[in-house]
C-alpha cells in the first residue's frame, strides 16, 4: 500500500514570495491534516478535512495560508506572501476517518526556507 | 484546550537496555487517546503505540509499553531491549473524539553501542 505522498521534498524562496505543497493521502483515507512543525518543536496542526471539507482550521493564518482538497482526494496548501517565521517542514497526514483512536500516517514533509 | 508536555529534551540509552520518556497532558475531555509517534531523522512521522483513556490496561507494542497514569494525568513510554534503530525524536500526543492531535515538543533519543 502506498504511503501519503507530498511534493517538493524542499523548497527555498525569498521573503513575500508565493510557494504551494502538494499532498496526496492514502486511497481511501477520508481524513486528510496538514502540520507546521518548527524545528526543535512538535508539529502543530493547521488545518483538518474531513472529505472535502473543513473540520477545523482554527490555526491556519488566514490572512497568507490557504488550503483545498477538491474532490476529497488531493490537497494542496498554500502560502502567499511567505514570512521568514514560516520556515519549517510541512507534514501531511492522513487517516481512515473513524472517531476516536484514528491512526494518522504522516507523509515525508516539505521542508521550507524562506530566505 | 488541550496541552502535552515533555519534560525531557534529550535521552541516550546503551544498546540492550530500558528507557522510560516521559509526559504528562491535560484536557478537559472526558473521551481522549493518547499516542506515541517516532519520528527518525528521515522525518517520516511513525506511530509507535497508543492507549483509549478508557482502558486501564497499559498497551503494550512489542518492545514498547506504556504506563498510563489517569488520574495523574501522566504517560510514559518504556523501551526494552533498546536498538541502534530506536534512534529518533518520539513525540507524545493527545487526540480528542475529532481526531485533532496536540503534540508535545518531543524528546530525542540516542541509542548507543
Amino acid at each position: 500500500e502506498a504511503g501519503v505522498a507530498q511534493s517538493p521534498r524542499y523548497k527555498i524562496i525569498e521573503k513575500r514570495q508565493s510557494v504551494a505543497f502538494w499532498c496526496n493521502p492514502i486511497s481511501g483515507h477520508a481524513t486528510l491534516y496538514w502540520y507546521q512543525q518548527i524545528l526543535g518543536q512538535g508539529p502543530k496542526l493547521l488545518i483538518q478535512f474531513q472529505n472535502n471539507g473543513v473540520v477545523d482550521d482554527s490555526q491556519l493564518p488566514k490572512d497568507r495560508f490557504s488550503a483545498e482538497r477538491l474532490k476529497g482526494v488531493d490537497s494542496t496548501l498554500k502560502i502567499q506572501p511567505a514570512k521568514l517565521e514560516d520556515s519549517a517542514v510541512y507534514l501531511c497526514a492522513s487517516s481512515v476517518g473513524l472517531p476516536g483512536a484514528d491512526t494518522q500516517y504522516f507523509g515525508p514533509g516539505t521542508r521550507l526556507t524562506v530566505l | 484546550a488541550q496541552t502535552v508536555t515533555q519534560s525531557q529534551p534529550e535521552m541516550s540509552v546503551q544498546e540492550a537496555e530500558t528507557v522510560t520518556l516521559s509526559c504528562t497532558y491535560d484536557t478537559s475531555e472526558s473521551n481522549y487517546y493518547l499516542f506515541w509517534y517516532k519520528q527518525p531523522p528521515s522525518r517520516q512521522m511513525i506511530l509507535v503505540i497508543r492507549q483509549e483513556a478508557y482502558k486501564q490496561q497499559n498497551a503494550t507494542e512489542n518492545r514498547f509499553s506504556v504506563n498510563f497514569q489517569k488520574a495523574a494525568k501522566s504517560f510514559s513510554l518504556k523501551i526494552s531491549d533498546s536498538q541502534l534503530g530506536d534512534t529518533a525524536m518520539y513525540f507524545c500526543a493527545l487526540s480528542n473524539a475529532g481526531n485533532m492531535l496536540t503534540f508535545g515538543g518531543g524528546t530525542r533519543l540516542m541509542v548507543k553501542p
